[in-house]
């Protein structure tokens, strides 16, 4: 199956700052999704990205599929944003394997 | 809330107990997914079921561990004889065919 990889793996902004997480992949696949994890351990969906440009808000993400790599942008953080951020892609039959996260703290 | 229900949130056993989780996936979902999630890691994959068929289970950690979805709606992941190293979060997800999955908040396992 694939294996996906992060970095970094911390990350302490202050507020108000951008930040870049990044995602590789070892093999093509045919969607990739963001997900940020709060403290209470619930995942909530961010971007269902195969490839392209997509927004929402103050969060982009791209993938350059044939490159195998996904990034996400957040911008003018707040403290709302810490958390853990996992991308995950697909093995046969949509079961994700996920990276081992970004922790990010957004420092008030 | 995603629409994904788990129940319990968090349940503390001691070892040598079988313990028995329940995820309520979003109704018109027909794919149900089931992840381990220890601390400081991402989540592990261990089985899915399209509606009541289960399509992947050799993720499973050991024989200990199984999982059912019996009129394809509900499932339940149930552990016998837990053991320390099953302390963790076990998350469920559904979804239809490929798309996005939708995740529960999890059901935070200690074992004593």
């Amino acid at each position: 199956g694939i294996q996906v990889e992060q970095s970094p793996p911390d990350l302490i902004l202050q507020e108000g700052a951008n930040s870049t997480l990044r995602c590789n992949f070892s093999d093509s696949v045919n969607n990739l999704q963001w997900f940020h994890q709060n403290p209470w351990g619930q995942l909530i969906n961010l971007f269902y990205i195969p490839s392209g440009t997509k927004q929402n808000g103050r969060l982009s993400a791209t993938t350059v599929a044939t490159e195998r790599y996904s990034l996400l942008y957040i911008s003018s953080s707040q403290t709302t944003d810490s958390g853990v951020y996992f991308c995950a892609g697909p093995n046969a039959g949509n079961m994700l394997t996920f990276g081992g996260g970004t922790r990010l703290m957004v420092k008030p | 809330d995603t629409g994904v229900s788990q129940d319990p949130r968090h349940k503390i056993t001691k070892r040598g107990q079988n313990v028995t989780f329940r995820c309520d996936p979003i109704s018109e979902h027909n794919r149900l997914y089931w992840y381990r999630q220890t601390l400081g890691q991402g989540p592990e994959f261990l089985t899915y079921f399209q509606n009541e068929a289960q399509l992947e289970k050799s993720r499973l950690l050991s024989d200990r561990f199984s999982a059912e979805r019996p009129k394809g709606s509900f499932s339940t992941l149930e552990i016998q004889r837990t053991e320390q190293g099953d302390s963790a979060m076990y998350l469920c997800a559904s979804t239809t065919g490929l798309d996005t999955q939708y995740f529960g908040p999890g059901t935070r396992l200690t074992v004593l």
